[in-house]
């Protein structure tokens, strides 16, 4: 199976700084269709999980500019740029191009 | 708008079968290209995959928990279900339905419901 690595468990940053969040594949996430198959996810107590980027650098519907999704092949960043309140939460990346479909470990954002 | 709710029987013992509902609405699982996915998360831990349904009835499970997962649906009802037998006290976390389409995956996810597997 894909293994995706957070290597950062807790990232502690002030407001309105910007922040890098990567994930690593063990191997490519790169379908024939041109896409990456990485997505991005934002756990915050008591509300449902929320989907941010999919296809590696696509915002999902109602997403904030400031999320900002990039990388290729096996190295992906989300950034997070002028860091609000709100965004100190838990971050997952999310294969999908082979089942069984795994998860990062997850890195959680805190408030310096 | 797209919701989702689980629910689930809070507590049951080892060797039991636990089974999963998930309601949702603002969707159909008999269109093209939707489906449903369950996951899991252990208290204070991350997230595991479990199993998924699609419109026309493909369904994929996580090969770690064997042969333990039935998942299936109800398009009348707008539910999905998940079976898990035998389980242990490993199986207990919170229990996780969320919408996944061909395009967007996991883009809309329930509350989740705790289950506790105890003696």
């Amino acid at each position: 199976q894909i293994t995706l690595t957070q290597q950062a468990e807790s990232l502690w940053i002030s407001p309105g700084e910007r922040v890098s969040i990567t994930c690593r594949a063990s191997q490519s996430l790169l379908y024939t269709d041109g896409k990456h198959y990485l997505s991005w996810y934002q756990q915050r107590p008591g509300q449902t999980t929320k989907a941010l980027i999919y296809h590696a650098s696509v915002r999902t519907d109602g997403v904030p500019t400031r999320f900002i999704g990039s990388g290729s092949g096996t190295e992906f960043t989300l950034s997070i740029e002028h860091v609000q309140p709100e965004d100190f939460a838990i971050y997952y990346c999310l294969q999908t191009l082979k089942s069984p479909l795994t998860f990062g470990s997850g890195t959680k954002l805190e408030i310096k | 708008q797209v919701t989702l709710k689980e629910s689930g029987p809070g507590i049951l013992q080892p060797s039991q079968t636990l089974s999963l509902t998930c309601t949702f609405s603002g969707f159909s699982l008999s269109t093209y290209g939707m489906g449903v996915d369950w996951i899991r998360q252990p208290s204070g831990k991350g997230l595991e995959w479990l199993a998924n349904i699609w419109w026309d009835d493909d369904k994929y499970y996580n090969p770690s928990l064997k042969n333990r997962l039935t998942i299936s649906k109800d398009t009348s009802n707008n539910q999905a279900f998940l079976k898990i037998t035998n389980v242990d006290t490993a199986d207990t976390a919170t229990y996780y339905c969320a919408r996944t389409t061909v395009v967007t995956p996991f883009d809309y996810w329930g509350q989740g419901v705790m289950v506790t597997v105890s003696s």
